[in-house]
């Protein structure tokens, strides 16, 4: 148990919807990172806050978007959703992933989404 | 633009034998790398990394070494053993940028009894 946690599991929508996946890091981590893994696919950066603040941002599409909150947990909204953005989407968190500082980041058990 | 790749998809290998994984990268300003391991239905799980000053880490089985003149690195499962089967994605990160991780398509390893 890597001190990650995410909800749902499981998530079957339609297209078009939108849907809230909700992460909460490991506790005294500061960071959160979205990554998201496709079917055949590694995993893709898609957003990264560090203590409330956006921090980086990788190939995130405009209809996703993400916030973290002041108790540190995270969500990641997806909208307008299509066939394509099934996948596996994977929260991690580090101690405070800032530049400059070497550190691991800690995965959660992700959230299968699947639209039809 | 793969700036993290990982060339065997697979790797099958016998319980006690050495398992070695391989990892090849792009950007020279990489200087921090990891491996993960994954399970089915599981997030990744961290195993071993080592910083760019270095070219050689040890974890009780695991050890990873790194060519950074070849930008090249490799992780070795030694001895193997059936609870290692699972697929492993060597990761990557630069000092100079925020704690963004690029990782390689991964490797499924079967480590057979």
């Amino acid at each position: 148990d890597s001190g990650v946690t995410q909800t749902p599991k499981h998530l079957i929508t339609a297209t078009g919807q939108r849907v809230t996946l909700r992460c909460s890091p490991r506790s005294g981590d500061l960071s959160v990172y979205w990554y998201q893994q496709s079917l055949d696919q590694g995993l893709q950066f898609l957003i990264q806050y560090y203590n409330g603040e956006e921090r980086a941002k990788g190939n995130i599409l405009e209809r996703f978007s993400a916030q973290q909150f002041p108790d540190l947990h995270s969500e990641l909204n997806l909208s307008s959703l299509e066939l394509g953005d099934s996948a596996l989407y994977f929260c991690a968190s580090s101690v405070s992933g800032l530049a400059g500082v070497i550190e691991t980041q800690y995965f959660g058990p992700g959230t299968r989404l699947l639209v039809l | 633009d793969q700036q993290v790749k990982q060339n065997s998809p697979s790797l099958s290998v016998q319980e006690g034998r050495i398992s070695i994984l391989n990892c090849d990268y792009t950007n020279s300003m990489f200087d921090y790398f990891l491996w993960y391991k994954k399970y089915p239905a599981e997030g990744p799980t961290f195993l071993i990394s080592i910083s760019s000053i270095k070219d050689k880490n040890e974890d009780g089985r695991f050890t990873v070494f790194l060519n950074k003149s070849a930008k090249h690195l490799s992780l070795h499962i030694v001895p193997s053993q059936p609870g290692d089967s699972a697929v492993y994605f060597c990761a990557a990160s630069a000092w100079g940028n925020t704690g963004k991780l690029i990782f390689g398509q991964g490797t499924t390893l079967q480590v057979k009894p």
